[in-house]
């Protein structure tokens, strides 16, 4: 059974860090790996998918990595904002139409 | 494009109340998908339909719980005698291809 993990839960950094969060996943048999944001009390925004062959995507100052084999994910924020502050969650599918996803890492960051 | 509405965003209801929402996906895509939120959690998968054929049924769908797509266009989710325990945020998702594009979600509170 996939189960998807996100360290850490809670990160609070100063503006302008550039920071590191982390998706590891048991099944690395996976078809591709997708990052949302979740702003309180709102639906999820798609930020990058990665596909399974793919190692990395960007999106200005995002950047998601991809180890397929170790069963690991890296989203990357440079630069960091007060409006960057959400909740990440990352959600791995098998190749079905199904995700599943992390618990999530909720981030603030302060002006 | 408007994107993927859900309406409404917020349901208070009493217990044992039977309660609807519905979901308009985004109008070219194929593939729409519920899933349910509680607090401190990431979604987890309720159902799924391509066009209007429901595919799959999570195991966290009880009897209670039903989903249509007539003709293929919008989705409602039902929710007969509704208990403490579907309190949560119920979100809607749309897909073409890869990738989801999420709706808003509709949060219900049953007291």
């Amino acid at each position: 059974k996939q189960e998807v993990t996100q360290i850490p839960a809670a990160l609070s950094v100063p503006e302008g860090e550039n920071l590191v969060l982390n998706c590891s996943f048991t099944d690395s048999a996976i078809y591709n790996l997708q990052w949302f944001r979740q702003d309180p009390g709102k639906g999820l925004t798609s930020l990058l998918l990665i596909q399974s062959s793919q190692r990395e995507q960007t999106s200005g100052r995002l950047n998601a990595s991809l180890d397929k084999s170790s069963g690991r994910s890296t989203l990357y924020i440079a630069a960091s904002q007060p409006g960057d502050s959400a909740t990440y969650l990352c959600a791995v599918t098998p190749g079905t139409y199904k995700y599943i996803f992390g618990t999530g890492t909720r981030l603030k960051v302060l002006a | 494009d408007t994107g993927v509405s859900q309406d409404p965003r917020h349901k208070i209801t009493k217990r044992g109340q039977n309660v609807t929402f519905r979901c308009d996906p985004i109008s070219e895509h194929n593939r729409l998908y519920w899933y349910r939120q509680t607090l401190g959690q990431g979604p987890e998968f309720l159902t799924y339909f391509q066009n209007e054929a429901q595919l799959e049924k999570s195991r966290l769908l009880s009897d209670r719980f039903s989903a249509e797509r007539p003709k293929g266009s919008f989705s409602t989710l039902e929710i007969q005698r509704t208990e403490q325990g579907d309190s949560a945020m119920y979100l809607c998702a749309s897909s073409l291809a890869d990738g989801y594009t999420f709706g808003s979600g509709t949060r219900l509170t049953v007291v």
